[in-house]
């Protein structure tokens, strides 16, 4: 079974700049979450997808945004680049919807999307 | 709303040595936990997990994690170390009784185990 998919590996965009990443989670799971990873930081929420709605937002500003289509694929955006965006973007698949019924509630990580913003 | 937290930013321990890596966690409802590791520049992997039922779970690579409810505290254990354990490592909560349910991750420990 292919695990979850994050392209590109490697981005490096100038301030100002906007940036699409793209993520495909694991063939059978509906729900797809994003987090932003920095060293001071550790890692921060940003959204999470199911069945193609947002079911939940972290605290980051509108110029983060995200969707999810109808194969459970999902694409982040990131409008007006700040060097602050500078961080490894990671998204994670899981197979349990809202309450986590399936017995399998963790999520799977992709490598990753490392984003240099100069 | 829920949260984790990891007191020790860093933890060396001598190979061959039980190690040890603290979490606690804060939830409304019964918590679903996690840990994680992460190699230099890969994703985060999957170690174990706690639902329900014996407060020692047990998961990959000779690590277990033991479940404290009246201390909210969900700690990585291994008995002995080695040297391929060096990495960073995240614990996690998700409370799938909140409306709000996503998983929370802790800032990270990250361990050094010396030969």
């Amino acid at each position: 079974k292919a695990g979850v998919t994050q392209t590109p590996r490697y981005l490096i965009k100038t301030r100002g700049q906007q940036v699409t990443l793209s993520c495909s989670p694991i063939s059978g799971h509906r729900s797809v979450s994003w987090y932003q990873q920095t060293p001071g930081q550790g890692l921060q929420f940003l959204f999470e997808y199911f069945s193609e709605t947002q079911r939940n937002k972290g605290n980051f500003p509108g110029r983060f945004s995200g969707r999810q289509f109808s194969n459970s694929r999902s694409e982040m955006n990131v409008s007006t680049l700040e060097l602050g965006d500078s961080a490894l973007y990671l998204c994670a698949s899981s197979l349990d919807g809202l309450g986590g019924r399936s017995g399998i509630p963790e999520a799977f990580f992709g490598q990753g999307t490392r984003l240099t913003v100069v | 709303a829920q949260s984790v937290a990891q007191p020790e930013d860093q933890v060396n321990v001598a190979e061959g040595n039980p190690l040890t890596v603290k979490c606690t966690y804060s939830v409304s409802g019964n918590p679903y936990l996690f840990w994680y590791v992460q190699y230099p520049n890969r994703g985060l992997q999957f170690l174990l997990k706690y639902i329900t039922g014996d407060n020692l779970v047990k998961g990959s690579y000779g690590f277990e994690a033991e479940f404290n409810k009246s201390q909210t505290s969900f700690h990585l254990k291994k008995p002995s170390a080695l040297v391929s354990d060096s990495a960073l490592y995240f614990c996690a909560v998700r409370d799938i009784e909140n409306r709000d349910d996503k998983i929370i991750f802790g800032k990270g420990t990250r361990l050094h185990i010396l030969p």
